[in-house]
This record gives C-alpha cells, sequence and structure tokens, in this order.
C-alpha cells in the first residue's frame, strides 16, 4: 500500500525559512510532488522531484531521499502570501498520473 | 499553460436531489480525468478515474451509482451526485493531467463546494 505523513500544521515568521516534511512508503516510487493550496481553491503545482537531492526553483525548494522514503520543501523569505495547505503527493504505481495526497500541513505565517 | 474550467462553483441543493458538476479542459485535451473530494481541513480523496470513451474506475468505497461519471469528450467529463445527502457536502474537485508521463503535474479546476440542506 501506500501511505503519506506530514505535520498538520506549522506556524513561521514573515521572512524566515521553514521547512515541511513529508515521508513516504510505496510499493513503487515514481516521483514525488508539492502543491500549494489556499484555503477554498484548488492546488498548484510546486515541484517534483524523482531524483535524490535538492531541486531549487526561487524561493521555493524541494529535497528527496529516496532511501529514506523522505522529502521537504523548503520556503525560504517567507511572505504573508505563503500561508496555505502545502500538500504531498506521489503517483500511485502503474498508474502514471492517477496521485495519492498526504493530509497536508497548514502553513501560518505572521509578521 | 493547461487551463481546466470547473463549475458551478459553488451549489446549494436539497436533500434527495441532484447535482451535475462539469469540468473541462479548455486547452488541450484529456483521456483521463480525475475527481477528488476535499471535506474541510483534510486533504484530497481520491474519488475516481474518469476515461473518455470508457466506464470510469472508482477507488475503493466510492459508491458509483451514487456519483456518476460521465466523459463524453476529450475536453470535458461530468460528476454527477444523485439522492444528494447532507454527507455529501463537500468541496469537489477534478483535475487532468498535463501528459502522460510520471512527472507530468495535475491541473486542477477551481473546485465547487456542494452544500445539501
Amino acid at each position: 500500500g501506500q501511505n503519506i505523513d506530514q505535520p498538520t500544521e506549522m506556524t513561521a515568521t514573515e521572512g524566515a525559512i521553514v521547512q515541511i516534511n513529508c515521508t513516504y512508503q510505496t510499493s513503487g516510487f515514481n516521483g514525488l510532488f508539492w502543491y500549494q493550496q489556499h484555503a477554498g481553491e484548488a492546488p498548484t503545482f510546486l515541484s517534483y522531484n524523482v531524483l535524490d537531492g535538492l531541486e531549487e526553483k526561487g524561493r521555493f525548494s524541494s529535497f528527496l531521499s529516496r532511501s529514506k522514503g523522505y522529502s521537504y520543501l523548503l520556503l525560504k523569505e517567507l511572505q504573508m502570501k505563503d500561508s496555505a495547505s502545502y500538500l504531498c503527493a506521489v503517483p500511485l504505481s502503474g498508474g502514471y498520473n492517477k496521485l495519492i495526497f498526504g493530509a497536508g500541513t497548514r502553513l501560518a505565517v505572521h509578521p | 499553460g493547461a487551463v481546466v474550467s470547473q463549475h458551478p462553483s459553488r451549489v446549494i441543493c436539497k436533500s434527495g436531489t441532484s447535482v451535475k458538476i462539469e469540468c473541462r479542459s479548455l486547452d488541450f485535451q484529456a483521456t483521463t480525468m480525475f475527481w477528488y473530494r476535499q471535506f474541510p481541513k483534510q486533504s484530497l480523496m481520491l474519488m475516481a478515474t474518469s476515461n473518455e470513451g470508457s466506464k470510469a474506475t472508482y477507488e475503493q468505497g466510492v459508491e458509483k451509482d451514487k456519483f456518476l461519471i460521465n466523459h463524453a469528450s476529450l475536453t470535458l467529463s461530468t460528476l454527477t451526485v444523485t439522492s444528494a445527502h447532507p454527507e455529501d457536502s463537500s468541496f469537489y474537485i477534478c483535475s487532468a493531467p498535463g501528459g502522460s508521463s510520471y512527472n507530468s503535474p495535475l491541473h486542477f479546476g477551481n473546485g465547487t463546494r456542494l452544500t445539501v440542506t
């Protein structure tokens, strides 16, 4: 089966750095996605990792360790608009684009 | 970029009635679309995979006779919640992949907030 774990909630200060962790268990591995979702809105794609290491994209970076079944999303220079839920997701084995999502981490950025 | 349009964005209906939600890929074709449901402060739960030209495949625990899915064309999938009850009140979101490879991100519609009274 597949299982994804993320912290439920996090808080951080504007301008700071925050790391959101995700651990996963899958029967096969075809990469890991991070999505951002503001309350009441659709998720938007942030990143995809399939190889070990850090992928940097502006203020957001995502890291993957396949051997540890672990990923994190790193948000730098936090802004108030970064307050949202961050969802970790993996494709189902053999399911190509069929994604299974973690419960999401609700991040609150305060002044 | 790829755009998925979903409507209505919000619907209120009475218990026992049926509600249809449409999901369209506006500038690309989608042979497959996915329907998710999301309860407050919870994550997205995959309900079913909509397949153009064939029957939808449902995830375990999802009643196919209650949640009717029709993928009428390469750009349109509909979800009909039949005989809706208050426990069906939720946020329903459709999505379509931007490609057929594992690294193709899903493009989501803006969701439909269903409230059954």
